[in-house]
């Protein structure tokens, strides 16, 4: 059972416009949201997250909005740039003191040049 | 560079064999997280241990175990290899602060032939 659901196998953008990956969840014990990115051979890399008692988190070209009522997080990218194109990884981490986290399968973004 | 570093790179082994996974937190960090990843499955929570002590346990099978030292490095043992154990490992770090993301090193590629 996913908790945590990338809906969108893959995802592919032009250079320049911006790239809408989204997460949805169904477990209302989660108090934290993050983004990862994964290049191949390497481990997950940290890009940005959200506390469950915010609906927008913004770090340079890249944004999270979260819908708590719909449970639905997305992650913008703008403009998006070829070095964008990984795995995302959407994962949400439980209230309390083990902060376990539970990761969607990922999105695989393309930006074509 | 996260900072967090994994031994070996790449593991070839037979059913049935035995190994140990490496892994060296961040400088600072007291938590160690082991994850795996499988071919069709996104990055499933294995264990988490904090300064030394097993802090919470996911779906990791009864042929594995792990365990934190005293330097903080960590290991994960995987016995009774089976030809499903193959694998990405990941490991990952994180500090005390509640919105610590963590921060993963580039996983061990296990191949049980």
């Amino acid at each position: 059972d996913q908790q945590v659901k990338q809906n969108s196998p893959s995802l592919s953008v032009q250079e320049g416009r911006i790239s809408i990956l989204n997460c949805d969840y169904t477990n209302s014990m989660f108090d934290y949201f993050l983004w990862y990115k994964k290049y191949p051979a390497e481990g997950p890399t940290f890009l940005i997250s959200i506390s469950s008692i915010k609906d927008k988190n913004e770090d340079g070209r890249f944004t999270v909005f979260l819908n708590k009522s719909a449970k639905h997080l997305s992650l913008h990218i703008v403009p998006s740039q070829p070095g964008d194109s990984a795995v995302y990884f959407c994962a949400a981490r439980y209230a309390g003191n083990n902060r376990k986290l539970i990761w969607g399968l990922g999105t695989s973004l393309a930006v074509n040049p | 560079d996260s900072g967090v570093t994994q031994t070996p790179k790449h593991l070839i082994t037979a059913t049935g064999q035995r190994v140990t996974l490496r892994c060296s937190p961040r400088s600072g960090d007291l938590s160690v997280y082991w994850y795996q990843q499988s071919l069709d499955q996104g990055l499933q929570f294995l264990i988490h241990y904090y300064n030394g002590e097993e802090r919470a346990k996911g779906n990791i099978l009864e042929r594995f175990s792990a365990q934190q030292f005293p330097d903080l490095h960590s290991e994960l043992n995987l016995s009774s290899l089976e030809l499903g154990d193959s694998a990405l490992y990941f490991c990952a770090s994180s500090g005390q602060g509640s919105g610590s993301p963590l921060h993963f090193g580039n996983g061990t590629r296990l191949t049980v032939t």
